[in-house]
């Protein structure tokens, strides 16, 4: 399975500040991905990211707000800007993994955000 | 659009019991994966099994065995002899193609098992 990192594993913020979240895989995807996951609640996506061109975001969620980088096909940033106690959440970056076949998605651990 | 259902909010059961989770799903694509994952207290995700919608064999690995039927659109999952580790939140997943796209959870069920 692949081996997913995420900076950092969690923060504490002030309302109106941004924080970038970093994911870091050991093998080269073409695809990463972004979720979110508020309290007590599922994982949403958030959006696509492909190394080399631009997010591709779900509905209900906008560059402006989570802006991602993808500069190379083994890491990706995600932003959440301007932030409010609505975004208190867990942020988790996903990938695909093809082993022997098959295709399974394989999430980080996770970066635990609470926001003031 | 894709939609999974896992109708058991919260389940509790007292160690060595065995436990099932309930999955449905609804597709209108022929080809598709469902997915199970873990997700303990500590908050990461762990990955379980994948299913393509062409293998309805069933699975087992170890205490955990998973029913795959088209016919009613589930895919459940039975903890056998289940133990106090075994307590986190379970999630069911339904993707429509291949490379996470369009890659959709259920709600989660809590099942907590006590001593």
């Amino acid at each position: 399975s692949a081996v997913i990192s995420q900076k950092p594993s969690r923060d504490i913020c002030q309302r109106g500040t941004s924080l970038t979240i970093q994911c870091q895989v050991d093998s080269q995807v073409t695809m990463m991905f972004w979720y979110r996951q508020q309290p007590g609640q599922s994982l949403t996506l958030i959006a696509t990211a492909n190394q080399g061109s631009e997010a591709t975001y779900e509905s209900g969620f906008v560059i402006d707000k989570f802006p991602i980088s993808r500069p190379n096909l083994t890491f990706s940033t995600l932003t959440v800007s301007n932030m409010s106690p609505e975004d208190s959440s867990i942020y988790l970056c996903s990938l695909t993994s093809h082993t022997t076949g098959t295709d399974t998605q394989y999430f980080g651990p996770g970066t635990r955000l609470t926001v003031l | 659009a894709q939609k999974v259902t896992q109708a058991q909010t919260e389940i509790s059961v007292v160690e060595k019991e065995d436990v099932t989770l309930d999955c449905v799903y609804e597709t209108r694509d022929t080809t598709y994966y469902l997915f199970w994952y873990k997700q303990p207290p500590s908050g990461e995700l762990v990955f379980l099994i994948r299913r393509n919608s062409f293998d309805e064999q069933n699975e087992i690995s170890g205490r955990y065995s998973w029913n795959f039927q088209k016919s009613t659109s589930s895919f459940n999952f039975t903890i056998t002899a289940s133990q106090v580790v075994d307590s986190a939140v379970y999630f069911c997943a339904l993707s429509e193609g291949n490379y996470g796209q369009n890659f959709v959870f259920g709600p989660g069920t809590r099942l907590s098992v006590l001593p």
